[in-house]
């Protein structure tokens, strides 16, 4: 049974330089979703697609955060010039879209630390 | 807006003793409620889900959950906890927009409740 995976599971950088994480969903949900986790809290969402279309988008997602699903399959979301305030765990979400019965499967995240 | 509300941040029990976890939420409609685990290092699993219909909905790992509208609340128990259940623990509501094909908000977590098993 192949879950949602994340890559890479942890990332350190230094403020200003720009990151990329990967989530590879279960492979026939075609609903993708991106969370953000800081210590102490719960998940928060950022933004969704269904395939390869991005439908919403949180206002916690400020301008320098990009999600792209080009061919519907994987997703990356990326951060440009990385401010401490990034510092946190990134999760990714699938879900098969059955309508109001949908439950999103979640992958063991993406820690990022910005030094 | 939605919210979720976990009122108790820790919470410890002796192995073999029933547990209970609080949940209240605030919506505007009929809620959709999920209860996640999330272990040290691993991602949230999901625990149990309501959608509609019995109120009392079981689980994975010998949870379940009671589903009450006029306290607009979602509580977790079990009768027995083992070591393996600490954990930290979220509470969930999604509001899945009516569908006409259109898409659904994401889940709306609680702060979580930490689980401390005592020998």
């Amino acid at each position: 049974d192949t879950g949602v995976s994340q890559d890479p599971r942890h990332k350190i950088t230094k403020r200003g330089q720009n990151v990329t994480f990967r989530c590879d969903p279960i492979s026939e949900h075609n609903r993708l979703y991106w969370y953000r986790q800081t210590l102490g809290q719960g998940p928060e969402f950022l933004t969704y697609f269904q395939n390869e279309a991005q439908l919403e988008k949180s206002r916690l997602l400020s301008d320098r955060f990009s999600a792209e699903r080009p061919k519907g399959s994987f997703s990356t979301l990326e951060i440009q010039r990385t401010e401490q305030g990034d510092s946190a765990m990134y999760l990714c979400a699938s879900s098969l879209g059955q309508g109001s019965t949908d439950t999103q499967y979640f992958g063991p995240g993406t820690r990022l630390t910005v030094l | 807006a939605q919210s979720v509300t976990q009122p108790d941040i820790h919470i410890t029990v002796s192995e073999g003793a029933s547990l209970e976890l609080r949940c209240n939420y605030s919506y505007g409609a009929t809620p959709y409620l999920f209860w996640y685990v999330q272990s040290p290092g691993q991602g949230l699993q999901l625990l149990l889900k309501y959608f509609s219909g019995d109120t009392l909905v079981q689980g994975i790992k010998g949870f379940e959950a009671e589903f009450k509208r006029s306290q607009s609340s979602f509580n977790l128990r079990k009768p027995s906890v083992h070591w393996s259940d600490a954990a930290e623990y979220f509470c969930a509501v999604g509001p899945y927009k009516a569908f006409s094909g259109g898409g659904a908000d994401g889940l709306t977590f609680g702060k979580g409740t930490h689980l401390i098993i005592q020998p």
